[in-house]
C-alpha cells in the first residue's frame, strides 16, 4: 500500500512563532496533496491543498511546499496561535484513493 | 449549510450483530468515502464511491460493505462486527471531475464492538 509518513509525531512551539510540519510521501505519481487539521472530537478539516504541478501555495497564515524530487510536503503556519493546537495530517490522492499520514500533534505554548 | 452528516455518532454493539452507519451529504458531490481512524495509524480508507452504483475497495475493506443507490447517501454496513472493528469512522465527500477538490468530512462515528 501507499506510505505517507510524518517526521515528528509531536511539535511544540511558542505562541507567535512559525510552525513547520513535514510529511514524506511514497508515490511519485500522486497528483494532489492536502493538509488537514483535526481538533479533538471532530472530523478532519481542510487547511490547504496543492497540485503536483505546483511547488508552493499560500493561504491565510499557511503555506504548503511540495518538493517532488524528494517526495516531501511541508505545512508552514505563520504566527502560530493557541487555536492552531491540533493534530495535522497530510494526505495524497493516487488513482482516486486517498492516503493519509499518521499525524503530527502541534502544541502551542502561551 | 453544506455538510456531511453521520448517524449514529456513538454506538456500542456486540460481536456478530449487524449494523449500519449512515452517511449523507447535501453538496451534490459525486465522490464519497469511508475511513477508519485508529491511534498511531491515521485515517485508512475502507471504501469509496465515484458515483451512484459505482463503489470500490480502499485499503482496509475486509469486514465492511457499502452501497450507493442515491447520490447523497453512502451507508457503511458491518454484517458481522468483530472487536477489531472498534474504531472511529469518518465519512467524506468531494466533487469529482477534472478539477480536483478536497474532501469534506463528517463528524465521525465512534464504534465499540464488545
Amino acid at each position: 500500500g501507499e506510505s505517507v509518513g510524518l517526521h515528528l509525531p509531536t511539535l511544540s512551539v511558542q505562541e507567535g512563532d512559525n510552525s513547520i510540519i513535514n510529511c514524506a510521501y511514497s508515490n511519485s505519481a500522486s497528483d494532489y496533496f492536502i493538509w488537514y487539521k483535526q481538533e479533538s472530537g471532530k472530523g478532519p478539516q481542510f487547511i490547504i491543498d496543492i497540485r503536483s504541478n505546483m511547488d508552493k501555495r499560500q493561504g491565510q497564515r499557511v503555506t504548503v511546499l511540495l518538493n517532488k524530487t524528494v517526495k516531501h510536503l511541508s505545512l508552514q503556519i505563520a504566527a502560530t496561535q493557541p487555536g492552531d493546537s491540533a493534530v495535522y495530517f497530510c494526505a495524497e490522492l493516487h488513482f482516486n484513493k486517498f492516503y493519509f499520514g499518521s499525524g503530527t500533534k502541534l502544541n502551542v505554548k502561551p | 449549510e453544506a455538510q456531511v452528516t453521520q448517524n449514529p455518532r456513538y454506538l456500542i454493539t456486540v460481536t456478530g450483530k449487524k449494523l449500519t452507519v449512515t452517511c449523507s451529504q447535501n453538496m451534490n458531490h459525486e465522490y464519497m468515502s469511508w475511513y477508519r481512524q485508529d491511534p498511531g495509524l491515521g485515517l485508512r480508507q475502507i471504501y469509496y464511491s465515484m458515483n451512484v452504483e459505482v463503489t470500490d475497495k480502499g485499503d482496509v475493506p475486509e469486514g465492511y460493505k457499502v452501497s450507493r443507490k442515491e447520490k447523497r447517501n453512502f451507508p457503511l454496513i458491518l454484517e458481522s462486527p468483530s472487536p477489531n472493528q472498534t474504531s472511529l469512522y469518518f465519512c467524506a465527500s468531494r466533487r469529482s471531475g477534472p478539477r480536483t477538490d478536497t474532501q469534506y468530512f463528517g463528524p465521525g462515528t465512534r464504534l465499540t464492538v464488545l
